[in-house]
């Protein structure tokens, strides 16, 4: 069975610096995919960012970028120039690929609660 | 498109009610599913569904029924309601056949059972 663990349940950062969350995951699966999912307080759940296993290069959005270490199984979230805007929780999920069977099961992390300060 | 759609959006419950959280979407997806969130835990799964007429179970189905009969709407039935099943329930779905696996969440339902 997949587990993912965020360890740090709640950091905070100064507005315009950047912070670093963490992820780790469990798996024997050699294809799956990761998410990091943002939840501000209106609950909504919105995706952050998405990695591919089999891609090397680390995936990028704007400010949010992803350092995926593969055979670390270890998958953090980098916010650069952080905003007001991006105090929420996040999670990190990971989905195993699965051929035509896809479930798109996602197995969540416990989140991490970050606080961008002014 | 309105997107994934949830009703109620709160919901209070005496110990052994029973009520349907409503989903549904309006995106053709096939794939839907229930999780609930639960305070240091995450999201975990309770049921899914990967087209009409097809359900199956996810991580923590106890105490909780599903039915698939159309492509849109997907309800989570609470058959007998307990205060372990105080929680926000998130309905998601995504569309299989698309590339970027991205799921697409409702808005929550915040149950309290007393």
């Amino acid at each position: 069975a997949q587990t993912v663990t965020q360890s740090q349940p709640e950091m905070s950062v100064q507005e315009a610096e950047t912070v670093t969350l963490s992820c780790t995951y469990d798996t024997s699966e050699s294809n799956y995919y990761l998410f990091w999912y943002k939840q501000p307080p209106s609950r909504q759940m919105i995706l952050v960012i998405r990695q591919e296993a089999y891609k090397q290069q680390n995936a990028t959005e704007n400010r949010f970028s992803v350092n995926f270490q593969k055979a670390a199984k270890s998958f953090s979230l980098k916010i650069s120039d952080s905003q007001l805007g991006d105090t929420a929780m996040y999670f990190c999920a990971f989905m195993k690929k699965a051929g035509s069977s896809n479930t798109g099961k996602l197995i969540f992390g416990q989140g991490t609660t970050l606080q961008v300060k002014p | 498109n309105a997107g994934v759609t949830q009703t109620p959006k709160f919901q209070v419950l005496k110990t052994g009610q029973s009520m349907t959280l409503q989903c549904a979407q309006d995106m053709n997806h096939e794939y839907m599913s229930w999780y609930r969130q639960d305070p240091g835990m995450g999201l975990r799964l309770i049921h899914y569904s990967v087209g009409a007429g097809i359900t199956d179970q996810g991580e923590v189905p106890n105490g909780y029924n599903v039915s698939r009969s159309t492509t849109e709407d997907f309800p989570l039935r609470l058959l007998s309601a307990a205060p372990s099943q105080t929680s926000v329930y998130f309905c998601a779905s995504r569309d299989i056949d698309r590339g970027n696996h991205e799921q697409y969440f409702g808005p929550g339902t915040r149950l309290t059972v007393t």
